[in-house]
């Protein structure tokens, strides 16, 4: 157990529909960031949050976009979903400092785009 | 820019032997850290082991070792006297100390037999 759960765990969408995933973060732990895991590929990075701003963007478009909060729990947001999308997003929460080498992730949401 | 490569897709390997998975990276950053992760079919990244690039001496986890070759940009993840349920999907990463951004390799897929 890594103390970081996401909700849903399974979520069908139909392409043009908007979504928002959830992270609550291991206890105090200030920064979360997401990654898109498509299937048979590696994590990929999409954005990170530190004390409630965004502190680092991979190669996804504006319509994915994402908020933390002061209890640091997370939320990813997409909109215009496509087919593409349909990938295992995964939310990690870690602290920033000389002890901040893990990541610590969910089991994370399974996102199907029809 | 930044690449993780592991070039074993899968590995069979008898119960109790020790296995090697490869990893190569490629950095212009002076300041990084490398990680191995497993991931069981349930979908939840398990961190394994971490290498700072000015760590004098290789990680090491219990079974886990990671062969540290800087020069040669190699951060082989060493598991000794396997177990069944080290069968899996192992990530290698990297991050990038400036920014905390991290990249995966697209992992290796380690079946133990019995």
């Amino acid at each position: 157990e890594t103390g970081v759960t996401q909700s849903p765990t399974h979520l069908i969408k139909t392409r043009g529909q908007q979504v928002t995933l959830r992270c609550s973060s291991q206890s105090g732990h200030n920064t979360v960031s997401w990654y898109q895991q498509a299937l048979g590929q590696g994590p990929q990075f999409i954005f990170q949050y530190y004390r409630e701003e965004e502190n680092g963007r991979g190669n996804f478009p504006p319509r994915f976009s994402g908020l933390q909060f002061p209890n640091y729990s997370s939320e990813l947001n997409v909109n215009a979903l496509e087919l593409d999308d349909s990938a295992l997003y995964l939310c990690a929460s870690s602290l920033k400092g000389p002890e901040g080498e893990k990541l610590f992730f969910g089991s994370g949401t399974q996102l199907s785009v029809l | 820019a930044q690449k993780i490569t592991q070039t074993q897709p899968g590995m069979f390997v008898q119960e109790k032997e020790a296995v090697t998975l490869d990893c190569t990276y490629d950095t212009s950053d002076p300041s990084y850290g490398l990680f191995w992760y497993k991931q069981p079919s349930s979908g939840e990244m398990i961190f394994l082991i971490y290498q700072g690039s000015y760590d004098q001496q290789n990680a090491t986890e219990g079974r886990y070792s990671l062969n540290f070759q800087k020069a040669r940009k190699s951060a082989n993840l060493v598991i000794s006297a396997s177990q069944l349920g080290d069968s899996a999907m192992y990530f290698c990463a990297m991050r990038r100390n400036r920014d905390d951004k991290i990249i995966f390799g697209k992992g290796t897929r380690l079946h133990i037999l019995p």
